[in-house]
């Protein structure tokens, strides 16, 4: 069970956009920043967002960051068939003193 | 360029132990956080634990789950970080992977497979 909620599936056709939520508490994205990251199978994950809505260098700007209290989002928009992959949300948590990610989220584009 | 390469992963018995070592390059690994994150088969990332940089005294946190079997240190001299698992379990099954952290983890390093099975 995550400390941080994700669902964990979601689609949509190429050219739409999708949000991917990421649900905590006080004690992780109330109180620190948020990342996510992109995985394709087999390899690494890949920063996408930093400190709630900082995207990397070289990252398009079709992915964006959110927050707000106790809750993130990735808004993916623009869809294309290369950002079908998981995306997971990860925050510092206070409470815990440890790192917390999301259970992961599969998107798949349609 | 920033570079992470570990290595030491293998097959090992329930109650066994084995050192991960990821190798830095590219960056001044003394100035960075260092994570161990893992990932099991077909599940999702999970943070095994950190290595505060110099300013913080190179501090160290786990995750509860292995808090007390696992333990993370660093040589400078060789620019490597390390996880000492002892006693380890079924559940610990998984890819190891070394990142370094920039407000987020901004490189990983390719991962290192530990399969702990009978």
């Amino acid at each position: 069970q995550s400390v941080l909620t994700q669902p964990p599936s979601a689609s949509e056709t190429p050219g739409q956009r999708v949000t991917i939520s990421c649900s905590g508490s006080i004690s992780n994205i109330g109180s620190f920043d948020v990342h996510w990251y992109q995985q394709f199978p087999g390899t690494a994950p890949k920063l996408l967002v930093h400190r709630d809505s900082q995207r990397l260098s070289g990252v398009p700007d079709r992915f964006s960051g959110s927050k707000s209290g106790t809750s993130a989002s990735l808004v993916i928009s623009g869809l294309r068939s290369e950002d079908e992959a998981d995306y997971y949300c990860a925050a510092w948590d206070g409470s815990l003193r440890g790192l917390s990610f999301g259970g992961g989220t599969k998107l798949t584009v349609l | 360029e920033v570079q992470l390469v570990e290595s030491g992963g293998g097959l090992v018995q329930p109650g066994g132990s084995l050192r991960l070592s990821c190798v830095a390059s590219g960056f001044t690994f003394s100035d960075y956080q260092m994570d161990w994150v893992r990932q099991a088969p077909g599940k999702g990332l999970e943070w095994v634990g950190r290595s505060r940089g110099k300013t913080k005294s190179y501090t160290t946190e786990y995750v509860a789950s292995v808090k007390g079997r696992f333990t993370i240190s660093r040589d400078h001299s060789k620019n490597s970080l390390y996880l000492e698992m002892n006693s380890l379990k079924t559940e610990d099954t998984a890819v190891y992977y070394c990142t370094r952290d920039n407000w987020g983890s901004d490189y990983w390093g390719q991962g290192a497979w530990v399969t702990v099975s009978s």
